[in-house]
C-alpha cells in the first residue's frame, strides 16, 4: 500500500469557512498532485507541484490554493468554502521508473459544504 | 485533444462470471496505459501498466490488453468476486511533457451480485 495520507477523510463545513486539506507522503516523491472528482465523473487536475516551492494550476479552474514548503507535505486551502466546492479531493504523488510514471493516490477527502 | 473514453459506463454481473471493460484513447505521444481500481470512497489503486510494446499483461484474475495501433485497451476480469465491485479507471500517460501528464477516463462502475 502506498505511503500517502490525506486528512480528514470526511469534512462537513459551513459556507464561508476556511479549510485546509492535508496531504503527506513518505516516499520522497518530488511530484505531487491534487485532483477533484465528482461522483461518476473523471478525475480533474486542479494543482500540481514539481518540488519544493514549485506549484502550478491544473486543467480545472479552482478557487483553492496550495503550498509546497516541504517535499512530503502538499496542503490544499479554501479561503471561503461554498456549496459548489462540495466534492471528493484526491492527492497523489508520482515517481519515474524506467521512463514510466507511477502515481500513488491517497484515500481522498470527501468535502461537503452546507 | 487528448482524451480517454471508457465503456460501458456501468455494468452489473453475477458472481463467478467474466466481464470485459473497454478503453479508447487519443493521447499522443503515448507513453503507457494503466488500469486502476477505485473502491467507493477510496483512492485509485494500480492494477496493471501497459507500455507501447506490450500487448497483454495479467495480474491474477485481471488481464489487460493493448492495441497501440487502434489505441484501444481492455481489462478482462475472470471469475468475478463480490470484492471486484468498484470503479475501474483507465489512465493514459503521455511522454510529451515534463510532467508526464495523466489523462483519466470516467471509469466503468462494476457491480458484482451474489
Amino acid at each position: 500500500e502506498a505511503d500517502i495520507y490525506q486528512t480528514p477523510r470526511y469534512l462537513v463545513i459551513g459556507t464561508g469557512k476556511k479549510i485546509t486539506l492535508e496531504c503527506s507522503q513518505t516516499m520522497g516523491h518530488d511530484k505531487m498532485y491534487w485532483y477533484q472528482q465528482d461522483p461518476g465523473m473523471e478525475l480533474h487536475l486542479i494543482h500540481y507541484s514539481y518540488g519544493v516551492n514549485s506549484t502550478e494550476k491544473g486543467d480545472l479552474s479552482s478557487e483553492s490554493t496550495v503550498s509546497r514548503i516541504r517535499t512530503e507535505h502538499f496542503p490544499l486551502t479554501l479561503e471561503s468554502a461554498r456549496p459548489s466546492h462540495t466534492s471528493q479531493y484526491l492527492c497523489a504523488s508520482s515517481e519515474e521508473h524506467r521512463g514510466l510514471t507511477e502515481a500513488f493516490f491517497g484515500q481522498g477527502t470527501r468535502l461537503t459544504v452546507v | 485533444k487528448n482524451q480517454v473514453e471508457q465503456s460501458p459506463q456501468s455494468l452489473i454481473i453475477l458472481e463467478g462470471k467474466n466481464c470485459t471493460l473497454q478503453c479508447n484513447y487519443t493521447v499522443s505521444p503515448f507513453s503507457n496505459l494503466r488500469w486502476y481500481k477505485q473502491d467507493t470512497g477510496r483512492g485509485p489503486v494500480s492494477l496493471t501498466i501497459m507500455t507501447f510494446s506490450e500487448n497483454t499483461k495479467s495480474n491474477g484474475r485481471y488481464t489487460a490488453t493493448l492495441d497501440a495501433d487502434t489505441k484501444q485497451s481492455s481489462l478482462h476480469i475472470t471469475a468475478s468476486q463480490l470484492s471486484d465491485s468498484a470503479s475501474y479507471i483507465c489512465v493514459v500517460s503521455d511522454r510529451g511533457s515534463t510532467l508526464g501528464r495523466l489523462y483519466f477516463g470516467r471509469g466503468t462502475q462494476l457491480t458484482v451480485w451474489p
